[in-house]
């Protein structure tokens, strides 16, 4: 079955350590995306990736950090300078991304957390 | 920056009843699309219905349809004849230029049997 997979499902973070967030995808789709759920708000986008070897900021980037280097993978880090990372992160990808408009598909999620 | 409200906390409705969440969104734009999306105890995200500006149409899928008011810049998601399986949180979703969607802060719906 095609999907996005996220993993792990429950990640701990010690202070002053990075860590990394796994997406992949199996859709083929061209673009994907990083989302972080706060409890009471909506999802806000962290980064973004159109295609390959491209990547944009979105509206949170500050203490993350990204790469595209394969089609099917869209990694996420927060780094240590994410003062606050305790959050539920969201993946999702679209066939296109550009002025398509297709709608996003989204993985389980990944629930982080501070040690 | 466009921005997407959705004023309604917590809402319940009946089993089998029908029940209306609101969604209002500010934007410049003239052609744009609008989503509502469904979160679950389980935590993903599920497309519910999909709607294209330009089109004066309401969308619908099954039990699912939308009242899109363009000039009002409203878009309230229906749910007729409710089941337990539709208790969540719903989400509306404004897309931008480069397929960035903009979300509210939610809506949870509770269903009683």
């Amino acid at each position: 079955d095609g999907g996005i997979t996220q993993s792990p499902k429950y990640l701990f973070r010690k202070e002053g350590q990075n860590v990394t967030l796994s997406c992949e995808q199996n859709l083929n789709h061209d673009a994907m995306y990083w989302y972080r759920q706060d409890p009471g708000q909506g999802l806000r986008l962290i980064y973004y990736s159109q295609i390959v070897n491209d990547f944009q900021k979105g509206d949170i980037a500050e203490g993350y950090s990204v790469s595209r280097e394969k089609k099917e993978s869209f990694p996420l880090t927060v780094t240590s300078a994410q003062k606050n990372p305790t959050a539920f992160y969201l993946c999702a990808s679209s066939i296109e991304g550009g002025a398509s408009n297709q709608p996003q598909h989204f993985g389980d999620g990944t629930r982080l957390s501070i040690l | 920056a466009q921005t997407v409200t959705q004023s309604q906390p917590e809402m319940s409705v009946q089993e089998a009843e029908t029940v209306t969440l609101s969604c209002t969104y500010d934007t410049s734009e003239s052609d744009y699309y609008l989503f509502w999306y469904k979160q679950p105890p389980s935590r993903q995200m599920i497309l519910v219905i999909r709607q294209e500006a330009y089109k004066q149409q309401n969308a619908t899928e099954n039990r699912f349809s939308v009242n899109f008011q363009k000039a009002a810049k409203s878009f309230s998601l229906k749910i007729s004849d409710s089941q337990l399986g539709d208790a969540a949180m719903y989400f509306c979703a404004y897309m931008e230029y480069g397929n960035k969607l903009v979300f509210g802060a939610g809506t949870i719906l509770r269903v009683k049997s």
